[in-house]
Formats: structure tokens, sequence, C-alpha cells
């Protein structure tokens, strides 16, 4: 079945650094892209997206590629904070989405 | 305006009991989605409305779990004699847009299920 594959499960950061998230799917047909921030017993909550028919947007501090071709897409975190540490999931779908295992993001004061 | 809302948030539910779970989206949204994480994992989609319709529920483990939306906005997921397995966090997600079209979903907080 359809599946997303993301990296790395964990990530250490210090303060100000930069970080990158992975991820690759594998079902052709997925033409929308979010990324999700999951705070410890919260919901998930959208911080950017990306349609297939894009290659890179920019919100402020995050930004998202995908690599259609490749099935890749990657999520970039500049000047990281303090309370931008949380679980990062990403997803890939078309009506539904399947999401990734997700990645722990610490960054350390 | 108000956002998804799930209850209860908690359910402890012993080994063989039935428990029904709510989802209210939000208003005037038509897609509605259940998705199932278990701790430490991404959530799994479970099943899809368009509004009253289930359009899919490929995503439903067993025949013990069942979900509807018979008037089109709120709806409920029940698991039938539950299994320790079955113990997760339960989300509900709602769009605006039907269809298969890309779009948001906006989750629930979710109803954290223990079954002992």
């Amino acid at each position: 079945g359809e599946n997303v594959e993301q990296h790395p499960s964990t990530l250490s950061v210090q303060e100000g650094d930069s970080a990158v998230i992975k991820c690759t799917y594998s079902d052709s047909a997925s033409n929308y892209f979010p990324w999700y921030k999951q705070e410890l017993g919260k919901r998930p909550q959208l911080i950017i997206d990306i349609r297939s028919n894009v290659g890179e947007k920019k919100d402020q501090r995050i930004a998202v590629t995908l690599n259609k071709t490749a099935k890749h897409f990657s999520l970039h975190i500049t000047e990281t904070q303090p309370e931008d540490s949380a679980v990062y999931f990403c997803a890939a779908g078309t009506y539904k989405y399947i999401f990734g295992t997700g990645t722990r993001l610490k960054v350390l004061a | 305006g108000a956002g998804v809302s799930q209850s209860p948030r908690y359910k402890v539910a012993k080994r063989g009991q039935d428990v029904a779970l709510r989802c209210d989206p939000i208003s005037g949204h038509v897609s509605l989605f259940w998705y199932q994480q278990a701790l430490g994992q991404g959530p799994e989609f479970l099943t899809y409305f368009q509004n009253e319709a289930q359009l899919d529920k490929s995503g439903l483990p067993s025949d013990r779990f069942f979900a509807e939306r018979p008037e089109g906005s709120v709806s409920t997921l029940k698991i039938q004699r539950t299994q320790q397995e079955d113990s997760a966090v339960y989300l509900c997600a709602s769009s605006l847009v039907a269809g298969l079209a890309s779009m948001e979903q906006y989750f629930g907080p979710g109803t954290r299920l223990t079954v002992t």
C-alpha cells in the first residue's frame, strides 16, 4: 500500500541553527503535501503545505521543497527557537493523507 | 469560529466493552475524516465522509469499527468489543472542500482511548 517515509526520527539542534526533515512518498497520485506540528497532547497544526505544481514554498522561517520526479519533499526551518520543539509530521495525499512516522525536534537553548 | 471538537477527550474502557467517540466538525465543512494515532506514530487513515456518504472505509482495522455521519455534520466512531490494541488517540479532521481535490484538513484535539 501507499506509505510515507520520514527521516530523521529525532533531531536536536542548537537555537539559531537550521533543521531539515525529509520525506519520501510512494503514491504517484499524491498531489498535496502538508506539514503538521504536534505538541505533546495537542492536535496536529498545519504549518505549511505545498501542491504538486509547485517546487518550493516559503513562509517566514519555514520552507518546503518538493521533487515530484524523485517523490521527495523536505521541510526546512531556519533560525530555530525553543518553541519550535515538537513532533513534526509530513503527509502526502489526494483526499486523504498518508502520514510519515514523525520527527521529534528538540531545539536546545 | 469554533474549530473541530471531539468528545470525550479521554475514555477508559474494559476489554470487550463498546465505545462511541463523537466528532463535531467545523460548520459547513463537507468532508470529514477519522484517523487513529498510536503512541509515537503518525496518524493513520480510518475512514472518509463526504456529507453523509461514507466514501472510503478502507482504513478501518476490523468489522468491530463502524462510523456514521447521518446528517452530514456530527460523526460518531463506534468500536465494538474493544481490544487492547485499540488503545490509541482517535483524531477527527474536517475540510471545506469535497471531492478528490487536495485540501487542508483541520484536526480536532482527539479522544485518547485506553483499553484495560
